[in-house]
């Protein structure tokens, strides 16, 4: 497809357990951002990649959240050993480049419900 | 930390009125950007804006960004149930991140 992709598109678990969350990027976008969005309250940046690095990780919440890109394209975002306020939607968005004033395009998230 | 308020928090009003939702920062921004966002998805851009003191119309949306970069407002003209959704307004600093503002939910009745 033309837009972002993210899936699973709904992911219901236990707490304790890892889940992982993919994102598919507009072809050729070199950046990709996730951030979290709970319920009632605005983005949460997490991590941004251009192209495969990740600059800037001091928003991932813990060290139980991690995420990769790979061929300047896929991204997953694991959580470890989930926690119920890790529960939000997840929201991956990408740009054709890195700056503040590249429209970024954003996927319609992961929900993730931590019982 | 660069912190960007929206107000109001929620708004409901009928088909046919006319409003206008801020958006205030006391951190200067090199560009805003205005997003709405509708339930089960995510957030699509409106516009950008650049300039302080620029004012750009999107059909009967209008939106402004203050002279000094600080604050931005969006008015709707003759609200219609179409335009129901999470207004969030993004501002961008000298890097590449971008501080969104809680969002304004906007109800539109028919």
């Amino acid at each position: 497809g033309a837009g972002v992709s993210q899936s699973p598109s709904n992911k219901v678990t236990e707490k304790g357990k890892d889940v992982e969350l993919r994102c598919d990027p507009i072809s050729g976008h070199t950046a990709l951002y996730w951030y979290r969005q709970r319920l009632g309250q605005g983005l949460e940046f997490l991590i941004y990649f251009q192209g495969n690095s990740a600059p800037d990780k001091s928003g991932l919440p813990s060290d139980r959240f991690s995420a990769e890109r790979t061929g300047e394209s896929v991204s997953t975002l694991t959580i470890q050993r989930t926690q119920q306020e890790d529960s939000a939607v997840y929201l991956c968005a990408s740009s054709l480049s890195v700056g503040g004033a590249q429209p970024q395009h954003f996927g319609d998230g992961t929900r993730l419900s931590i019982l | 930390t660069q912190l960007l308020e929206q107000s109001p928090q929620f708004l409901s009003i009928q088909e046919g009125e006319n409003l206008t939702v801020y958006c205030n920062s006391s951190s200067v921004f090199s560009s805003l950007q205005w997003y709405r966002q509708e339930p089960g998805e995510g957030p699509v851009l409106l516009v950008t804006v650049v300039t302080g003191g620029e004012v750009k119309k999107l059909k009967r949306l209008t939106f402004q960004f203050g002279d000094a970069r600080k604050d931005s407002s969006l008015h709707i003209t003759a609200a219609q149930p179409g335009d129901t959704g999470l207004y969030l307004c993004a501002g961008a600093g000298s890097n590449y991140k971008l501080t969104f503002g809680k969002g304004t939910l906007l109800t539109v009745n028919p």
